[in-house]
């Protein structure tokens, strides 16, 4: 049974290129997450998805981020002209359908980090 | 607004001993506060929960403790082991509408020695 699988896990940009960041939810789960950790910080929220639907965007960024969750295929978080700033652990996380407004468990990926020079 | 912050950012303990993890809260209207145990390199696992409605609940070989009176968490682990070092981070669950958006502390650093 696998996890949530988030890919690359690692990956270097320059500032100004883009960024593409996956993550397959595990299966039977619906419900994806997209959380961003700074070094020695805790992760913060950008996005909640339900396939096809933004549910919460209120932790993206205006500009440049933006997600998505198709009817096939894994939801991406995508950085255009990324900056240093955006170096950061990118933390996909998948829950089944109610379960997370219940208990708050949300099951995590191993992350993606993504450095910009 | 809301925060989530923990009290102090390492931990040292002997193998063997009790750990004590503590955090903060601020926001009165979350209904479920979770520990998150994130290991070198990996992704955040879910330890155990508890709704606020509770003040205590248990798991193996852990215990969570709620003090809603102050807005406390805390954390306890029996035996610590090596295998228990990791960063710690506590978090709450306050849904709003279809949301159900954890708000993350910062996280406390638990080191095991042999």
């Amino acid at each position: 049974n696998a996890g949530v699988m988030q890919n690359p896990r690692h990956l270097v940009r320059r500032r100004g290129q883009e960024a593409r960041l996956r993550c397959s939810p595990m299966k039977g789960h619906s419900h994806v997450y997209w959380y961003r950790q700074l070094p020695e910080e805790g992760l913060k929220f950008m996005v909640y998805l339900q396939k096809e639907n933004i549910i919460d965007e209120s932790g993206m960024p205006k500009e440049r981020f933006s997600a998505e969750f198709p009817k096939e295929g894994p939801s991406i978080l995508r950085i255009q002209q990324v900056v240093r700033g955006d170096s950061a652990a990118y933390f996909c996380a998948s829950s089944p359908p109610g379960t997370a407004r219940r208990t708050g468990e949300l099951f995590f990926g191993e992350g993606s980090r993504l450095t910009v020079l | 607004g809301e925060s989530v912050g923990l009290h102090l950012p390492t931990l040292s303990v002997q193998e063997g001993d009790n750990s004590i993890i503590n955090c903060a809260y601020s926001n009165s209207a979350s209904d479920y506060f979770i520990w998150y145990k994130q290991e070198s390199g990996k992704g955040p696992q879910f330890i155990i929960d508890i709704r606020s409605n509770m003040d205590k609940r248990q798991g193996q070989r852990v215990t969570v403790l709620l003090n809603k009176t102050v807005k406390h968490l805390s954390l306890q682990i029996a035996a610590t082991q090596p295998g228990d070092s990791a960063v710690y981070f506590c978090a709450e669950n306050s849904p709003t509408g279809a949301n159900s958006k954890l708000t993350f502390g910062k996280g406390i650093t638990l080191s095991v020695r042999p």
